[in-house]
């Protein structure tokens, strides 16, 4: 199964409205990175939080990060149509340089 | 800087025949990753590199699929023959952080179909 999974596999908001997103992994991790993916395009980096770390800010975007349940969340605060994509989780093994992605959410912002 | 750069960006072939898809780093990065990204499994990391040297292949599928960095800016990814569960989006992304994840810079992508 993933390491990262996000849910829910696909949200529709109005635009202005704001979007949350979970992500759950298995293993310990050193950070939780969040990425984005426009159609047809490459992925796009947007945070990486540390296992430290409990909350990190970054624009409109706020991530959480709870260690003991294995979980994050991206909240984008007032949508915009351009935040139409999909977003992924992606954790790594503890060390290593391999990161693993989560299946990602389809965010729709409806204008 | 360019980014990532990747060719072909698109790739139509018909089953047998030999693909060979290109990467060019980000200057100055020595980590290089090539994933593979499908409607049923999502994004899979094939194989990654760290300053030319492959790391981890554990997730390249089969005997078909071969990587090779030749040189800091430059990696291919090959795979002979193809078949048409080929069909994929393959990225490549490089990484300037040796020794630890840091944030991946992704390329474009190739879109291969197999016919």
């Amino acid at each position: 199964s993933q390491q990262g999974e996000e849910d829910p596999q696909a949200l529709s908001i109005q635009e202005g409205e704001n979007a949350t997103m979970n992500c759950s992994y298995k293993t310990s991790i050193n950070n939780l990175q969040w990425y984005r993916q426009n159609s047809g395009r490459g992925l796009v980096h947007l945070i990486l939080i540390r296992s430290n770390e409990r909350e990190k800010h970054s624009g409109r975007l706020r991530v959480t990060l709870d260690t003991s349940k294995k979980s994050s969340s991206l909240l984008i605060t007032a949508s915009r149509a351009a935040d139409t994509a999909s977003y992924f989780c992606a954790t790594d093994a503890g060390g290593n340089e391999k990161l693993t992605f989560g299946t990602g959410t389809r965010l729709t912002i409806i204008p | 800087d360019a980014g990532v750069i990747q060719s072909p960006r698109h790739e139509v072939t018909e089953m047998g025949q030999e693909v060979t898809l290109r990467c060019k780093p980000i200057s100055g990065h020595n980590s290089l990753f090539w994933y593979r990204q499908t409607m049923m499994r999502g994004l899979e990391l094939l194989i990654y590199f760290n300053n030319n040297v492959p790391i981890d292949d554990s997730g390249m599928p089969e005997d078909r699929f071969s990587a090779k960095m030749p040189n800091a800016s430059f990696s291919t990814l090959k795979i002979q023959p193809s078949e048409p569960r080929d069909s994929a989006v393959y990225f490549c992304a490089s990484t300037g952080l040796a020794g630890g994840t840091d944030t991946q810079y992704f390329g474009p992508g190739t879109r291969l179909t197999v016919l």
